[in-house]
């Protein structure tokens, strides 16, 4: 089946440490994003890659690390410069056209630092 | 000034009465709007996009686009209990290859 995979569901690590998060698709998609969600808030954008080998930061890329070696696979490293990532993080997918397709999310990855 | 403004709510409205949503965005370049829905604890679902200028009709729900007034909204007729959620808004742009959120709306239907 078609469709985006974020892995691990749920993450605990100690404050200071770094985290890679997973996000693969097989949806032949070109574009990839990074959102991260607060309780009560809305998405925010994290980073983004249009094409292989390339990414452009979001509204709040300090802190986060990404790479695009291939298509398929966006992984984001939380660093430990990342004053307060405890959040609910969302990797998506879209088609790139002329005109902006939909994009479609994984089942996200609850992120929790003690 | 938010790139993309929703109203909070909560938003409540009674079974079967019409829902309606509205987000202003700031980009006028700007050319795809989406909405989407999540339940709690759960990812976006993508419910309702469009491109052009006026409604755009998929079952219960419209979605409506006024670019002169950088206004997109949706309507849910008939609203049902399982509606209940939080309903984003998400415009895109093919030049910055940006999507970006807002803050959402919260929808309850009361049976």
């Amino acid at each position: 089946d078609g469709g985006i995979t974020q892995s691990p569901k749920y993450l605990f690590r100690k404050e200071g440490q770094n985290v890679t998060l997973s996000c693969e698709q097989n949806l032949n998609h070109d574009a990839m994003y990074w959102y991260r969600q607060d309780p009560g808030q809305g998405l925010r954008l994290i980073y983004y890659s249009q094409i292989v080998n390339d990414f452009q930061k979001g509204d709040i890329a300090e802190g986060y690390s990404v790479s695009r070696e291939k298509k398929e696979s966006f992984p984001l490293t939380v660093t430990s410069a990342q004053k307060n990532p405890t959040a609910f993080y969302l990797c998506a997918s879209s088609k790139r056209t002329v005109e902006y397709t939909e994009a479609f999310f994984g089942q996200g990855t609850r992120l929790t630092v003690v | 000034q938010k790139e993309v403004e929703q109203n909070s709510g909560p938003l409540s409205v009674p079974e079967g009465a019409i829902a309606s949503l509205n987000c202003t965005y700031s980009d006028r370049g700007s050319q795809s709007f989406f909405w989407y829905r999540q339940y709690s604890g759960k990812s976006p679902e993508l419910i309702m996009s469009i491109y052009s200028n006026g409604d755009k009709e998929d079952g219960r729900f419209t979605a409506q686009l006024n670019k002169a007034s950088q206004y997109v909204s949706l309507l849910i007729r008939d609203s049902q209990p399982s509606d209940s959620a939080t309903y984003l808004c998400a415009v895109g742009s093919s030049n910055t290859g940006k999507l970006i959120f807002g803050q959402g709306t919260t929808l309850q239907v009361k049976p």
